[in-house]
């Protein structure tokens, strides 16, 4: 059973960026299409963009171009999400989420969220 | 992008009582050559990541228990709670993979009266 393991929970001030971690266990990592979703207190879901480890590059929604950049290492089997130019407005928990497969459909296992707060 | 729309924003039923929550896409998910709706359903309860219900429109998750099903096809889908129980207080989402962004409803709050 897939398990995924977030980094724990980041303040950063505006204009700074933040790099989140997921740490993939219990499948195999470089068969598992990983992406970020985020969630703005008390707001729904939002997908970001993702990544397959074995086709190696990232895809983005166009909200987020330019500002994700979204990697996965097969040696290590963890999945990291880079946000940059930090606003009030990226204040979120950021979830890794997945399913096996070369494609972003659904998602049937989730990290446990990540809360991302920034503020001067 | 593919804009999902649910009603109602909230419902409140008495326990045992049938949920209906209802999801409009903007445009067909439905695949027609596969036959198959590119619609899935989420639960998520407070203070948790959201949890996979259905996906296929109908097609339920391992362990989900029956009490939950989903029904539509192209742009108009629903998912019912045939007997609801006080566990399933939670927020409910749609998400279409038809496209590439996957795009969620806005959230269906459901409580009990």
């Amino acid at each position: 059973q897939v398990q995924l393991v977030q980094s724990g929970a980041e303040v950063k001030k505006p204009g700074s960026s933040v790099k989140v971690s997921c740490e993939f266990s219990g499948g195999t990592f470089r068969n598992y299409a990983i992406s970020w979703v985020r969630q703005a207190p008390g707001q729904g879901l939002e997908w970001m963009g993702g990544i397959i480890p074995i086709l190696g590059t990232g895809n983005y929604a166009s909200k987020f171009l330019g500002r994700v950049t979204i990697t996965a290492d097969e040696s290590t089997s963890m999945a990291y999400m880079e946000l940059r130019s930090l606003t009030s407005e990226d204040t979120a928990v950021y979830y890794c989420a997945g399913k096996e497969g070369y494609n972003y459909h659904w998602f049937d296992s989730w990290g446990q969220g990540t809360l991302v707060t920034v503020s001067s | 992008d593919i804009v999902m729309t649910q009603s109602p924003d909230s419902l409140a039923v008495s326990l045992g009582e049938r949920a209906t929550i209802n999801c409009k896409s903007s445009q067909s998910v439905l695949y027609n050559s596969q036959n198959k709706n590119y619609l899935a359903w989420y639960q998520q309860k407070p203070g948790q990541a959201p949890h996979l219900l259905i996906y296929w429109a109908s097609t339920r998750e391992s362990g989900v228990p029956d009490r939950f099903s989903g029904s539509g096809s192209g742009t108009d889908f629903t998912l019912t709670i045939s007997s609801l129980q006080a566990e399933d207080v939670a927020v409910y989402y749609c998400q279409q993979y038809y496209s590439t962004p996957p795009t969620f409803g806005q959230g269906t709050k459901v409580e009990i009266k």
